[in-house]
């Protein structure tokens, strides 16, 4: 079975651009979960999307949202880059047992 | 709400010796605990989770841990530590409900010496 896999895998920008990430979860898993990860503030939910709707939402601004499609792929999409923004974006699938998360290798996002 | 605590952002052990990460968890349910492992510019991978079934949970690479509830704790440990095991660890709790995230604790970065 594939492994979650993640678009692009590197991305550079500048603020006040938007950029748009992309994941394909495992194969017949339906939730996709999306994490930020910075040295300072580790790892971070930001939301999770089960059939194509927003379940649970982190605490992140609204320039922060996403979205699932009937495949069950997700995008993530952050509007008015920050540089604080710069991080690793994970997304992972789950099959809905136990939570357990299988992750993708990421996105680093560099914002210049 | 649920919280992880890892201590110990560092750890440094010698080639061959035992290894400890520590993880104690807040929860007011029932939980389920997971360690995972992180290899630089790489995704999470699971080393082992705990989901009531046992408690002593044994996982992938040697890697086992010891879920104890009077304590709150779910430390990690391999007898034996290989220079393959140099990585971060994340330990997270779910409470297994219906809104599937994890909470993650702030990660240990293990060292093995030669």
């Amino acid at each position: 079975k594939a492994g979650v896999t993640q678009t692009p895998r590197y991305l550079i920008k500048t603020r006040g651009q938007q950029v748009t990430l992309s994941c394909s979860p495992i194969s017949g898993h339906r939730s996709v979960s999306w994490y930020q990860q910075t040295p300072g503030q580790g790892l971070q939910f930001l939301f999770e999307y089960f059939s194509e709707t927003q379940r649970n939402k982190g605490n992140f601004p609204g320039r922060f949202s996403g979205r699932q499609f009937s495949n069950s792929r997700s995008e993530m999409n952050v509007s008015t880059l920050e540089l604080g923004d710069s991080a690793l974006y994970l997304c992972a699938s789950t099959p809905g047992t136990y939570n357990e998360q299988f992750f993708g290798p990421g996105t680093r996002l560099t914002v210049l | 709400a649920q919280s992880v605590t890892q201590l110990g952002s560092h750890v440094s052990v010698s080639e061959g010796a035992l290894v400890l990460l520590r993880c104690n968890y807040s929860s007011s349910v029932p939980p389920y605990l997971f360690w995972y492992v992180q290899y630089p510019n790489q995704g999470l991978q699971l080393l082992l989770k705990y989901t009531s079934a046992a408690t002593l949970v044994k996982g992938i690479n040697g890697f086992e841990a010891e879920f104890k509830k009077s304590e709150t704790s779910f430390h990690l440990t391999k007898p034996s530590a290989h220079m393959s095991d140099a990585a971060e660890y994340f330990c997270a709790v779910s409470d297994g409900g219906s809104q599937g995230n994890l909470i993650f604790g702030k990660g240990t970065k293990l060292s093995v010496k030669p």
